[in-house]
């Protein structure tokens, strides 16, 4: 069983519509990312988080530490929005655990 | 700007050769890691270290070898012993100081794409 599963693995989406994907990890974590994978291949990340919510334009993460569960909603979307998310989490040491992505295509 | 440039971007091998892709950062970060990206999976973890001269295995590290010579530089060696090394490979560093300096955050390079014919 991976420590980190996400949902869903492909999302088509209309241009403008809200957009959420989950994340669930099965592990004891310091925090848990959101990367953003376009087709070129480079990994950025989106966000860091421990507790609560943040936000990013029209991008917004939250976490449920007692659930283990993470979501990265999208408002809004539009077509650059297409590319492949990806929850990780990092534990202490050097161990990052990655899910295996949602890739999203955001159709005009 | 500070970041990670890695190259070449793709490489194509033949069959029983050594090949070694670069990974240079100019982010002053004491680790860097190398990940496999293969289609349907999560990254996997190759070799990373902590500082210069040290280094350690990661889950698949069978078939690669690395180097840490100086802080910015960690090539990463695929060797003929690699049975499936048709892959894409990312490099990545980070800070090691506390949560203040990013720590916890992944810099990672634009990839390099291995192919072997």
């Amino acid at each position: 069983k991976n420590e980190v599963e996400q949902s869903p693995q492909n999302l088509t989406a209309q241009e403008g519509e809200f957009i959420t994907i989950n994340c669930s990890y099965s592990v004891g974590i310091s925090a848990l990312h959101w990367l953003q994978q376009h087709p070129g291949g480079g990994i950025v990340s989106l966000f860091m988080l421990s507790s609560g919510k943040k936000k990013h334009g029209r991008l917004i993460a939250t976490i449920n530490i007692q659930e283990k569960h993470s979501s990265l909603h999208i408002t809004a979307s539009h077509p650059r929005d297409s590319a492949v998310y990806i929850c990780a989490v990092s534990r202490t040491g050097n161990q990052f655990y990655f899910g295996t992505g949602t890739s999203l295509t955001v159709i005009p | 700007d500070g970041g990670i440039t890695q190259s070449p971007k793709y490489l194509f091998r033949k069959e029983g050769q050594n090949v070694t892709l670069s990974c240079e950062q100019n982010l002053n970060h004491d680790a860097m890691y190398w990940y496999r990206q293969d289609p349907g999976q999560g990254l996997r973890l190759i070799y990373y270290s902590q500082i210069v001269n040290d280094f350690q295995k990661g889950d698949i590290a069978e078939g690669y070898s690395v180097s840490r010579e100086k802080k910015e530089s960690f090539p990463l060696t695929v060797t003929s012993a690699q049975k499936n090394p048709t892959a894409f490979y990312l490099c990545a560093s980070r800070p090691t100081g506390g949560a203040a300096s990013g720590a916890n955050v992944l810099t990672f390079g634009a990839g390099s794409r291995l192919t072997v014919l």
